[in-house]
């Protein structure tokens, strides 16, 4: 079975620029999570959808950061103007919410490099 | 708020021992406790989780949690460590209610490195 799928996996950019990270979840998931990660920071969760509809993005950085899940099977995290500070692995996890509460299923991540 | 706090950023054992990592959790309701395992360049797989069953877990690999209430503590072992096992480990709670509902926050994470 697949699982969740992100892309792209690396990406290197200039300050300044807009960068649009894209993920597909498991099939039939119902949660979407957008987490980012750091040396500093470890992993921060940014925003989580239930049926696509934003439930909490209290941990967006700021209003450069935007998520979008315009369907059950795909959904984008974009930032613009990117800044260096925002270079960080970026993963996307999704979950059934029925039952198994916290069983994450994590892509590989984007790991977001900004000059 | 629920938060874990895990004890040592960095663990180091030989091939063959044991190992611990240690996460102590905070949480105002009875708590669903996780441990993750990310290996280089991956993404998180969960290893193992307790959701008020039995308080001793046993996950994947021969790895074993024990959740002690009187101890806010659920840490993680292995009898017998073997190379593979060298990821980095990270400790979760799930909120179960309030404003934490619906997250999975981590701790940040130990790091176990074996050695032949």
């Amino acid at each position: 079975d697949a699982g969740v799928i992100q892309s792209p996996r690396h990406e290197v950019t200039e300050m300044g620029q807009e960068v649009t990270l894209r993920c597909k979840p498991i099939s039939g998931h119902d949660y979407l999570f957008w987490y980012r990660q750091t040396m500093m920071r470890g992993l921060e969760l940014l925003i989580y959808f239930n049926n696509n509809v934003p439930i909490d993005d209290s941990g967006m950085p700021e209003d450069r950061f935007s998520a979008k899940m315009p369907n059950a099977s795909f959904s984008t995290l974009k930032i613009q103007p990117s800044e260096p500070r925002d270079s960080a692995v970026y993963f996307c996890a999704s979950s059934l919410s029925s039952g198994e509460s916290g069983e994450l299923f994590f892509g590989e991540g984007s790991r977001l490099t900004v000059l | 708020a629920q938060s874990v706090t895990q004890l040592g950023s960095h663990v180091s054992v030989s091939e063959g021992a044991l190992v611990l990592l240690r996460c102590n959790y905070s949480s105002s309701v009875p708590p669903y406790l996780f441990w993750y395992v990310q290996y280089p360049n991956q993404g998180l797989q969960l290893l193992l989780k307790y959701t008020s069953a039995a308080t001793l877990v046993k996950g994947i690999n021969g790895f074993e949690a024990e959740f002690k209430k009187s101890e806010t503590s659920f840490h993680l072992t292995k009898p017998s460590a073997h190379m593979s096992d060298a990821a980095e480990y990270f400790c979760a709670v799930w909120g179960a209610g309030g404003t934490s509902y619906g997250k999975l926050t981590f701790g940040q994470g130990t790091i176990l490195t074996v050695h032949p």
